[in-house]
């Protein structure tokens, strides 16, 4: 079965450092999808990157970069410059490839201090 | 990225009636949209896939007779939480996807609150 792990409940950065979410999955497909998603206390999901199973280069979007250790099943989230606008809580998610299900990690919650 | 809508972002119920949460894609045809659930602090929790047209495929333990989803159209979604008591309220969001696009995209969702 799929699984998302996230073991960080919850993460400080101070403003305009960097900081990384640690993500890590189980699969026995060859072929999937790792996303992140930010949900602010709003509710919204904001889809921040993507990173395919077969992409060789690590995935990145403006400050938000992932580090995929295949090998390792890692999908670490870097965000480099935090702004207190990133505070919010994190979900790694797992898409599968027949069926597009999202499998969601139970988050992390990032504050981001001034 | 293309749109989805949730409708509506909040909405409070008393307990026993049914209540319709919409989910639209906007810009895009979804052949496939998915429920989630969210309690409080905690990760979403799929319920139920949608294709146009057919019926909606169940999670298990999901009670399909009480979460009532349609999808009569390439852009509509309809969750309808039928009976609706305390222990529903939850929140609740949609996400669809268009075949030929690669992520699903979510809509706001819907805070369920059952007094």
């Amino acid at each position: 079965a799929q699984k998302i792990t996230q073991t960080q409940p919850g993460m400080f950065v101070q403003e305009k450092e960097a900081v990384t979410l640690d993500c890590t999955y189980d699969t026995s497909d060859q072929s999937y999808g790792l996303f992140w998603y930010k949900q602010p206390s709003s509710g919204e999901m904001i889809f921040l990157i993507y990173q395919g199973s077969y992409d060789e280069q690590n995935a990145t979007e403006g400050r938000y970069s992932l580090n995929f250790q295949k090998a390792r099943k890692s999908a670490n989230l870097v965000i480099s410059a935090s702004q207190l606008g990133d505070s919010a809580m994190y979900f790694c998610a797992m898409r599968d490839t027949g069926t597009y299900k999202y499998i969601f990690g139970t988050g992390t919650r990032l504050k981001v201090l001034a | 990225g293309a749109v989805v809508s949730q409708h509506p972002s909040w909405v409070i119920c008393k307990s026993g009636t049914s209540v319709k949460i919409e989910c639209r894609s906007l810009d895009f045809q979804a052949t496939t949209m998915f429920w989630y659930r969210q309690f409080p602090k905690q990760s979403l929790m799929l319920m139920a896939t949608s294709n146009e047209g057919s019926k909606a495929t169940y999670e298990q333990g999901v009670e399909k007779d009480k979460f009532l989803i349609n999808h009569a159209s390439l852009t509509l979604s309809t969750l309808t939480v039928t009976s609706a008591h305390p222990e529903d309220s939850s929140f609740y969001i949609c996400s669809a996807r268009e075949g030929v696009i690669s992520e699903a995209f979510f809509g706001q969702g819907t805070r369920l609150t059952v007094v």
